[in-house]
């Protein structure tokens, strides 16, 4: 089993739609979660991080973490076609300064003008 | 600030040759991580640095890749006798981790470079 399954999409929906991207994972040994989003030909860039169980907000995204149901949700509101790109949930592996970062295998979006 | 640099940018060999990355991270960042990604993937964890020290490398890599980062700045990527399987972005990133033991989580990616391995 992979640390981190992520539905790959693609996800097609107009703008000004609310995205739910969503992920689950496996070894919680430590609870710090990323979301990315990779533009095409680019490498990924960090948008949202969290520690544990909850909700953080930035602006028009929220990421939410549920450790019962082991699930990692990512919501985009008022999306905008600037928005199309991969997101990669990912999530660090381990319990110390040594832990990798894992990552899902993405999901690809496209907000429709 | 000029970011992670990744050279070269695309790579096209045959199979059976042997080819080197580079990647040159933030300056004033102490970890470095190199990722393998195909098309539809996420990117697949290789191995990783903390200054000059290698701590760790995944499982599934194959013995004839090895990374090397001898100062502990930039790094090289090296893969010999490459197959066609080897085909794929090698990404880069860095990172430097805040005070105490916790990782932010932030890594900075370069641009990547594309192998293609005829």
């Amino acid at each position: 089993q992979k640390e981190v399954e992520q539905d790959p999409g693609p996800l097609s929906v107009p703008e000004g739609a609310i995205v739910s991207l969503n992920c689950t994972y496996s070894n919680s040994a430590f609870q710090y979660f990323m979301w990315y989003r990779q533009y095409s030909r680019k490498g990924p860039e960090l948008l949202m991080y969290t520690y544990s169980s909850g909700n953080k907000e930035d602006g028009r995204f929220t990421a939410q973490v549920d450790k019962s149901s082991k699930y990692i949700s990512l919501f985009i509101r008022d999306s905008q076609p600037s928005d199309s790109a991969t997101y990669l949930c990912a999530k660090a592996s381990g319990y110390s300064s040594a832990s990798k970062i894992i990552f899902g295998s993405g999901t690809r979006l496209s907000i429709r003008p | 600030d000029t970011g992670v640099s990744q050279d070269p940018r695309h790579k096209i060999t045959k199979r059976g040759q042997n080819v080197t990355f580079r990647c040159d991270p933030i300056s004033e960042h102490n970890r470095l991580y190199w990722y393998r990604q195909t098309l539809g993937q996420g990117p697949e964890f290789l191995t990783y640095f903390q200054n000059e020290a290698q701590l760790e490398k995944s499982r599934l890599l194959s013995d004839r890749f090895s990374a090397e980062r001898p100062k502990g700045s930039f790094s090289t990527l090296e893969i010999q006798r490459t197959e066609q399987g080897d085909s794929a972005m090698y990404l880069c990133a860095s990172s430097y981790p805040t005070s105490g033991t916790t990782n932010t989580g932030e890594l900075f990616f370069g641009e990547g470079s594309r192998l293609t391995v005829l």
